[in-house]
C-alpha cells in the first residue's frame, strides 16, 4: 500500500512550459520533503515543508504544502532541460514512529530542448 | 563535500547466493537506511538503524538482514537471493533531528539471475 501518491507519472513536456506535479496521501504529515534524482545517482534534497499552507520557492520551483498537510504540489515555471529527471516527495511523521520517511511513486520529467 | 558511498554501482548474482551490499558515510550521521526502488512504486524502506548495533523492520524487511557494528558503516545481507530481489538498492544516512535531509549513494543495481 503507497501512502503517498504521486501524478502524473510520466511527464514530457518542451523547453519553456509550466509543470506542475502533485503528491497526495490520505495521512497527516508533519513534514514534507521533494527529492530530485537523476539518472545514475540517489536522490538530493530540493525543500522540506513543515506547516500546512506554507509555500516555498527555489529558484523557478514552487513547492506547497496543503492546508491539511495531506498534499503537496511542486510547480516548475518555464522548464528546462536540466530539470529533467525523477521527483520524489516522502512524508514524515513526527515525533517519528520508526523515524523513517514515506516515499512517493515518483515522476519522471523530461524536458525536451 | 558530505558523502554516502556504496560498496558497488552494479552487481550480478545467482539465485541462492549470499549477497553483502555495503554502504559507508562520513557525514557522523546517527540514522542509515536501506531502500529499495522499482519503477512506480518509488523508493520503499526495507531496514534502517538509529545507532550502532541498532535495527528496525521498514514496510519489505522480507529476505534481508542488516549489520551496523560501526556508526559509518551499515550492511544488507541477501541471505539467499532471489530473482524477485532484483532491483536498485539505495542506501541513506540523516542525522538526528525530526525533518532532517537524507543524503543517498549513488545507488547499487543488482540483477539476480
Amino acid at each position: 500500500t503507497q501512502l503517498l501518491e504521486q501524478s502524473p507519472q510520466f511527464l514530457s513536456i518542451q523547453e519553456g512550459e509550466n509543470l506542475t506535479v502533485y503528491c497526495n496521501s490520505s495521512s497527516v504529515f508533519s513534514s514534507l520533503q521533494w527529492y530530485r534524482q537523476e539518472p545514475g545517482e540517489g536522490p538530493v534534497l530540493l525543500v522540506t515543508v513543515v506547516t500546512g499552507g506554507e509555500v516555498k520557492k527555489l529558484k523557478r520551483l514552487t513547492f506547497q504544502f496543503g492546508d491539511a498537510r495531506k498534499d503537496s504540489s511542486l510547480h516548475i515555471t518555464a522548464a528546462q532541460p536540466g530539470d529533467t529527471g525523477l521527483y520524489l516527495c516522502a512524508g514524515g511523521y513526527h515525533p517519528n514512529t520508526g523515524n523513517q520517511f514515506y516515499f512517493g511513486t515518483g515522476t519522471s520529467l523530461t524536458v525536451i530542448p | 563535500d558530505v558523502k554516502v558511498t556504496q560498496s558497488s554501482r552494479y552487481l550480478v548474482k545467482r539465485t541462492g547466493e549470499k549477497v553483502f551490499l555495503e554502504c559507508v558515510q562520513d557525514m557522523d550521521h546517527e540514522n542509515m537506511f536501506w531502500y529499495r526502488q522499482d519503477p512506480g512504486l518509488g523508493l520503499r524502506l526495507i531496514y534502517f538503524s538509529y545507532d550502532v548495533k541498532m535495527k528496525e523492520k521498514g514496510d519489505i524487511p522480507e529476505g534481508y538482514s542488516v549489520s551496523r557494528e560501526k556508526k559509518e558503516r551499515f550492511s544488507l545481507i541477501l541471505e539467499s537471493a532471489s530473482t524477485n530481489q532484483t532491483s536498485m538498492y539505495l542506501c541513506a544516512s540523516r542525522p538526528e533531528g525530526a525533518a532532517g535531509e537524507q543524503f543517498f549513494g549513488p545507488g547499487t543495481r543488482l540483477t539476480v539471475l
